[in-house]
Order: C-alpha cells, then sequence, then structure tokens
C-alpha cells in the first residue's frame, strides 16, 4: 500500500531560527514528490515539486531535498517568519495507478516572536 | 502559476437541500480535476477524479449520487453535495493538473477552498 508518512506531527520554533521536516513514502513506482504549504482555512500552495533525477530543489528560503534511493525527502526553512507558521504537506504521485497521488498528514509549524 | 479558483468560499444551508460548488482553471486548461474533503486538523482526503466529458472515478466510500461532479469543460468542474447533512460540514478542496504534455502536467493547482456548514 502507498503510503507517505510526515515528521515531526507538530513543531514550534521561535522566529529567525531554522528547522527541517521528514516524509518518507513507499509509493512506487514514483513520479515525482512535491512539498505545499497550507495555511489555515486556506487551499494548498505548492512550494517545490521534485522528479526522480533531482536530489534538491530550492524556492527562496525553503528548501527541499530527495533521496530517491532511501525513499526521503526533507524540507527546510531558514531563517523563519511568523507568516511560515502553517501545515506543511508532503504528496508523492505514482507514475502508475493512473498518476494517483499519496498525502501525507501534513507537519504543522507554528513559528512564535 | 497557474491559478484555480472556487466559489463560493463560504456556503451555509440547511439540511436537505443541495449545494454546488465551483472550481475552475483560470489560466490553463485541465482535463484533470480531483475534488478533496479535509476535517480540521487532517490532511487531504481524495474523493473523486474528474475527467473532463467523461464519469467521475470516485474513491472507495464515497457516495456518488450524494456527491455528483461534473466537468463538463476543460477549465470548470462542479460538485453538487445532495440533500446536505450535518455530517457533511467540511472544508472541500478541488486541484486541476494541466493538460498532458503540458508543464503544469505533473503538477496539481489548488483552489482556496470552500467552507461548507449544513444547519
Amino acid at each position: 500500500k502507498n503510503q507517505v508518512e510526515q515528521s515531526p506531527q507538530s513543531l514550534i520554533i521561535l522566529e529567525g531560527k531554522n528547522c527541517t521536516l521528514q516524509c518518507n513514502y513507499t509509493v512506487s513506482p514514483f513520479s515525482n514528490l512535491r512539498w505545499y504549504k497550507q495555511d489555515t482555512g486556506r487551499g494548498p500552495v505548492s512550494l517545490t515539486i521534485m522528479t526522480f533525477s533531482e536530489n534538491t530543489k530550492s524556492n527562496g528560503r525553503y528548501t527541499a531535498t530527495l533521496d530517491a534511493d532511501t525513499k526521503q525527502s526533507s524540507l527546510h526553512i531558514t531563517a523563519s517568519q511568523l507568516s511560515d507558521s502553517a501545515s506543511y504537506i508532503c504528496v508523492v504521485t505514482s507514475r502508475t495507478n493512473a498518476g494517483k497521488s499519496t498525502f501525507g498528514d501534513g507537519t504543522t509549524l507554528t513559528v512564535k516572536p | 502559476g497557474a491559478v484555480v479558483s472556487q466559489h463560493p468560499s463560504r456556503v451555509i444551508c440547511k439540511s436537505g437541500t443541495s449545494v454546488k460548488i465551483e472550481c475552475r482553471s483560470l489560466d490553463f486548461q485541465a482535463t484533470t480535476m480531483f475534488w478533496y474533503r479535509q476535517f480540521p486538523k487532517k490532511s487531504l482526503m481524495l474523493m473523486a477524479t474528474s475527467n473532463e466529458g467523461s464519469k467521475a472515478t470516485y474513491e472507495q466510500g464515497v457516495e456518488k449520487d450524494k456527491f455528483l461532479i461534473n466537468h463538463a469543460s476543460l477549465t470548470l468542474s462542479t460538485l453538487t453535495v445532495t440533500s446536505a447533512h450535518p455530517e457533511d460540514s467540511s472544508f472541500y478542496i478541488c486541484s486541476a493538473r494541466g493538460l498532458a504534455g503540458a508543464s503544469s502536467y505533473n503538477e496539481q493547482f489548488f483552489g482556496p477552498g470552500t467552507r461548507l456548514t449544513v444547519l
């Protein structure tokens, strides 16, 4: 069964600090992995998308890594801001199974002043 | 980036009535749109996959007669919650995927969501 597990479930950090969120998956065959940011009461917004051959991708203060061999990904947030407080969702898409996507449960990040 | 809109953003209705939610891809064509339901502090749960011009594919446990999906054009899909009950109250989110071969094909662009409250 295709699964995506994210850790930690929740995280509280001080403004200006860095943090790293983890995503482990069992989806196979792999097509792509995406990280989304979802503010409370809003739809998810794409941060990064990585295919099999990509190891790292940055989007401003967000840097995602992918190890397709160990089926792990991380999202690193640098110099956190209060506006980074949100849920971060890891989504992995299968190359078959009609391109179905499997969603992680998300990590809730709270940035405090 | 590609933009997906949803309308309405919030709706309150009485038990037994039907509610229609629209999902539009504003600046790209989407052969496939997805409908999700999200409970508080939970991740998105896929309800159905909607393909333009054909019947939607529903996930196991989702009642197709209760959640009617229509995808009549490459830019519009609608979800109608029929005979709504309080347990249907939830946050409904759609997403759209671009046409095969387009740069937007591997992405899913999400709408802002619709908060449905059934009294």
